[in-house]
C-alpha cells in the first residue's frame, strides 16, 4: 500500500496571502486529521475528517479551515497567513489506533 | 483540558537503557502511544496501551498505570538510529490524538 502523500513538500508565501494544503491517505482509510507542528509548540492538533465530515477541531482560529472529499483526500486551507503560521503541517490517516504520517509540507511565510 | 508533560531531552550512550517518561491530564482517556520522528522526517507510531502493565516490542517497551496518569516508554540496548524526538500522546475521547512536546533523545557513542 502507498503511504500518506502531502503536496506541496516546500511552500513559501508572504503574509496576507493564502495557502491550500493536500493529503491524500493511504487507500481505504477514512479518517484524515491535520497538525500543526513547530519548535516551540510541538505537534498540535487542527482538526479531523471522517467521511467528508468534520469530527473534532483543535483550538486554531477560524482562519485554518479543511474538507475532505468523497474519495478520502483532504484539503486544508490558511487564510491571511501571518509569520506564526510558518510550521510544518502535518497530516495523518488512521486505522484503528494507530495513525500514518505523511512527510508533511514546511510551510514558510516571509 | 488536557495536557501532557515529558522531559524535553535525553542523552544515553549506545547499548544502554533509558526510559522516558509521561503524565497526562485529560477529561476522558482512551489510551497512550507513543510515536517516533527523526529529524526532518514524520512521526512513525511505536507502541499502544489501553490498558495498564507493560507492552513490549522488540527492544521497545511501553507502560501505562491509569491510577497515576502515568506511561513511560523504554528502550533497551541503544543504538546511534534511536537518536530522535519521542512523543506520548493520549487519545481523547472523539478519538483524535493529543501530543505531548516530545523528547529529544541523543545516543551518544
Amino acid at each position: 500500500k502507498a503511504g500518506v502523500t502531502q503536496t506541496p513538500r516546500y511552500l513559501i508565501k508572504t503574509r496576507g496571502q493564502q495557502v491550500t494544503l493536500s493529503c491524500s491517505p493511504i487507500s481505504g482509510h477514512r479518517s484524515v486529521s491535520w497538525y500543526q507542528q513547530t519548535p516551540g509548540q510541538g505537534l498540535q492538533f487542527l482538526f479531523e475528517y471522517f467521511s467528508e465530515t468534520q469530527r473534532n477541531k483543535g483550538n486554531f482560529p477560524g482562519r485554518f479551515s479543511g474538507r475532505q472529499f468523497s474519495n478520502s483526500r483532504s484539503e486544508m486551507n490558511v487564510s491571511t497567513l501571518e509569520l506564526g503560521d510558518s510550521a510544518l503541517y502535518l497530516c495523518a490517516s488512521s486505522s484503528d489506533r494507530e495513525q500514518f504520517f505523511g512527510p508533511g509540507t514546511r510551510l514558510t511565510v516571509l | 483540558g488536557q495536557s501532557l508533560e515529558q522531559p524535553s531531552e535525553v542523552t544515553a550512550v549506545e547499548g544502554a537503557i533509558v526510559q522516558i517518561n509521561c503524565t497526562y491530564q485529560t477529561s476522558g482517556f482512551y489510551g497512550l502511544s507513543w510515536y517516533q520522528q527523526h529529524d526532518g522526517g514524520a512521526p512513525t507510531f511505536l507502541s499502544y496501551n489501553a490498558l495498564d502493565g507493560l507492552e513490549e516490542t522488540g527492544r521497545f517497551s511501553s507502560f501505562l498505570s491509569r491510577s497515576d496518569s502515568y506511561g513511560y516508554l523504554l528502550l533497551q540496548e541503544l543504538q546511534m538510529k534511536d537518536s530522535a524526538s519521542y512523543f506520548c500522546a493520549v487519545q481523547g475521547s472523539q478519538g483524535n490524538l493529543i501530543f505531548g512536546k516530545g523528547t529529544k533523545l541523543s545516543v551518544k557513542p
